[in-house]
């Protein structure tokens, strides 16, 4: 069973702070990774994929991943209230064509 | 550009009962999947397809079925329907190119009672 855990939260983190998630996989093959955040009653959106070692920044996102700790991280810088949303973490399995995801880390933004 | 559209949104099914609930996309993607999600937890696959007449079990496919006789539509069939198929349910579809990413239909909130 490949396995993908996150902290279900909430984590709480007072506006322009850093929000720092965390995820870890079992599936040691696998080579894609995303993040996703769902806002309450609609539908994942994907805001960073990740597919190399190191760090990937995209505005106030940055994503990292350490393959060897089998380990994916999101970090999201100046926190809004408007970031207040559960943040899915998914890995493509080795096989390909599919993804698993964790049961997300609710994130609350306090103005 | 519609993107990946699903109906009904709602619904309540009593014990027994059977539906069908509809996915359709318009990017021309290979691949297509449905997912439910409970209250609180992630996504888990119930079935996906990788083209037309092609489909395949994922982790919960119990208690449901699926067919895919076009690239647009990918529906999703319950038969006698159980309350433990109370969810919200997602389809999303996946192209060939790009960065793999897997676009999200609204969901529709399925309630078995």
């Amino acid at each position: 069973q490949k396995e993908v855990e996150q902290n279900s939260g909430p984590l709480s983190v007072p506006e322009g702070a850093i929000a720092s998630l965390n995820c870890t996989y079992s599936d040691r093959g696998s080579q894609s990774f995303f993040w996703y955040r769902q806002y309450s009653g609609k539908s994942p959106e994907l805001i960073m994929s990740i597919y190399s070692n190191g760090d990937k920044e995209d505005g106030r996102f940055t994503a990292q991943l350490n393959k060897a700790s089998q380990y994916v991280s999101l970090l999201i810088r100046d926190s809004q209230p408007s970031d207040s949303a559960t943040y899915l973490c998914a890995v493509e399995q080795a096989a390909g064509n599919k993804l698993t995801f964790g049961g997300g880390t609710r994130v609350l933004v306090k103005p | 550009n519609a993107g990946v559209t699903q109906t009904p949104k709602f619904r309540i099914l009593k014990i027994g009962q059977s539906m069908t609930l509809q996915c359709t996309q318009d990017m021309n993607h290979n691949y297509m999947y449905w997912y439910r999600q409970d209250p609180g937890m992630g996504l888990k696959l119930i079935y996906y397809s990788v083209g037309a007449g092609i489909t395949d079990k994922g982790e919960v496919p119990n208690g449901y079925n699926v067919s895919r006789s076009t690239t647009e539509d990918f529906p999703l069939r319950l038969e006698l329907a159980a309350p433990s198929q109370t969810s919200v349910y997602f389809c999303a579809s996946r192209g060939l190119a790009g960065d793999n990413e897997q676009f999200f239909g609204p969901g529709t909130r399925l309630t078995v009672l």
